[in-house]
């Protein structure tokens, strides 16, 4: 079993819509969780980052986090074309230190 | 704006021929990463200096070392390139935090074998 799994996609919204991105981990006693976005070609950028149960919201940008059923997720309300990117999920695994363990990404297409 | 660098943006070198890649950072983050991320596929760890400790992933090729002068700089040699070591190089820092702390990424070299 994968440490950190996500559907690979791709994910494809209209323009304005919702696109929710979800990602589950094996490791019960993860302990923090991050999204980042990754353009073709570029690198990874920090989107948002929690690490208590609930949501936490950040413009567009939520995150939820589910630590009973080992999952979270982010959601991007109003989705523009220029969101339309690889999200990559990390997660701060129990005994790895410093290390985050990613997952392989969902790639988002939001649609004219 | 405090940031982490790497160079070059695009290396190119022959199959067997040593190449060194470079990152740098203004953030004072203690611990610096450096990452293979080939196409499609999640950034996969090689090593990451905690100040001057250095921590190898279990299998990263030996192929693979690393190098931290100082606190700012952060260098990745490739003793004798392979095809299959094109990808894209990722160099990240944080700060000391047990993984609750964010990584945050330069924009990456990539490497072309021929």
């Amino acid at each position: 079993q994968k440490e950190v799994e996500q559907n690979s996609g791709p994910l494809s919204v209209p323009e304005g819509a919702i696109a929710s991105l979800n990602c589950t981990y094996s490791d019960r006693g993860s302990q923090s969780f991050f999204w980042y976005r990754q353009y073709s070609g570029k690198s990874p950028e920090l989107i948002m980052f929690i690490y208590s149960n609930g949501d936490k919201e950040d413009g567009r940008f939520t995150a939820q986090l589910n630590k009973a059923s080992q999952y979270v997720s982010l959601l991007i309300r109003d989705s523009q074309p220029s969101d339309s990117a690889t999200y990559l999920c990390a997660v701060g695994i129990t005994g790895g230190g410093n290390k985050l363990t990613f997952g392989t990404g969902t790639q988002l297409k939001v649609e004219l | 704006d405090a940031m982490v660098i790497q160079n070059p943006r695009y290396q190119v070198t022959q199959f067997g021929k040593p190449v060194t890649l470079s990152c740098s950072q203004t953030l004072n983050h203690n611990v610096m990463y450096w990452y293979q991320q080939k196409s499609s596929q999640a950034p996969k760890l090689l090593f990451h200096y905690y100040d001057k400790d250095f921590n190898n992933e279990a299998d990263t090729p030996d192929n693979f070392q690393s190098r931290r002068p100082n606190t700012s700089f952060c260098f990745l040699d490739i003793r004798s390139p392979g095809l299959g070591d094109a990808a894209m190089y990722l160099c990240a820092t944080s700060r000391e935090g047990r993984g609750k702390q964010p990584q945050h990424f330069g924009d990456g070299t990539r490497l072309s074998i021929l």
